[in-house]
């Protein structure tokens, strides 16, 4: 089946650097790729839409200066995390469908600021 | 905004039962029904998908749907160790790039006593 390809899987940074997170989709083109953070114990929450060779479309109250997303080829899409905080601590996920019939997910990022 | 409710649980049920998780969702348009099992610290895995009023089956698990009612459940038979996990509800439907975007909700979690 598709496979959406995230790493890293983990990532441990201080606060105030900024972190990547790359998704690939391995055997399908992603013309888009949806990212979700998940705090524990609470479900996935849409941060941002990100259409390939164009702007993100980010969900209300998520900055968009500090949660950059970059999806420059039908088989990449990258979030980086700017100026991180201990806030910003949690689960990132990224997923992308195959035509119409269901979405696959990235294994995960767990971020952990310190 | 759309709405996705699960009863949070725990729901404990011993081996070999049956176990039964349900999911009521606001937004009437939605056209895409699913169910995806996580694992603590883990991506969502795709169980069952379902897009017609009625039963789906797939193996040991079922998925019920009806629109009028708002409301779609997850069965699962013969319940095993295995499938202790957090199970979340996730609609997407509408019009345009909303048909993609999935809202969750915020997961039943289940453990399967041996």
């Amino acid at each position: 089946g598709a496979v959406v390809s995230q790493h890293p899987s983990w990532v441990i940074c201080k606060s105030g650097t900024s972190v990547k997170i790359e998704c690939r989709s391995l055997d399908f083109q992603a013309t888009t790729m949806f990212w979700y953070r998940q705090f524990p114990k609470q479900s996935l929450m849409l941060m941002a839409t990100s259409n390939e060779g164009s702007k993100a479309t980010y969900e209300q109250g998520v900055e968009k200066d500090k949660f950059l997303i970059n999806h420059a080829s039908l088989t990449l899409s990258t979030l980086t995390v700017t100026s991180a905080h201990p806030e910003d601590s949690s689960f990132y996920i990224c997923s992308s469908w195959t035509g119409r019939t269901e979405a696959f997910f990235g294994q995960g990022t767990r971020l952990t600021v310190v | 905004q759309k709405e996705v409710e699960q009863n949070s649980g725990p729901l404990s049920v011993p081996e070999g039962a049956i176990a039964s998780l349900n999911c009521t969702y606001s937004d009437r348009v939605s056209q895409s029904f699913f169910w995806y099992r996580q694992y603590s610290g883990k991506s969502p895995e795709l169980i069952m998908s379902i897009y017609s009023n009625g039963d789906k089956e797939d193996g040991r698990f079922t998925a019920q749907l009806n629109k009028a009612s708002q409301y779609v459940s997850l069965l699962i038979r013969d319940s095993q160790p295995s499938d202790s996990a957090t199970y979340l509800c996730a609609v997407a439907g509408g019009s345009g790039a909303g048909s993609y975007q999935l809202t969750f909700g915020k997961g039943t979690k289940l453990s399967v006593i041996p």
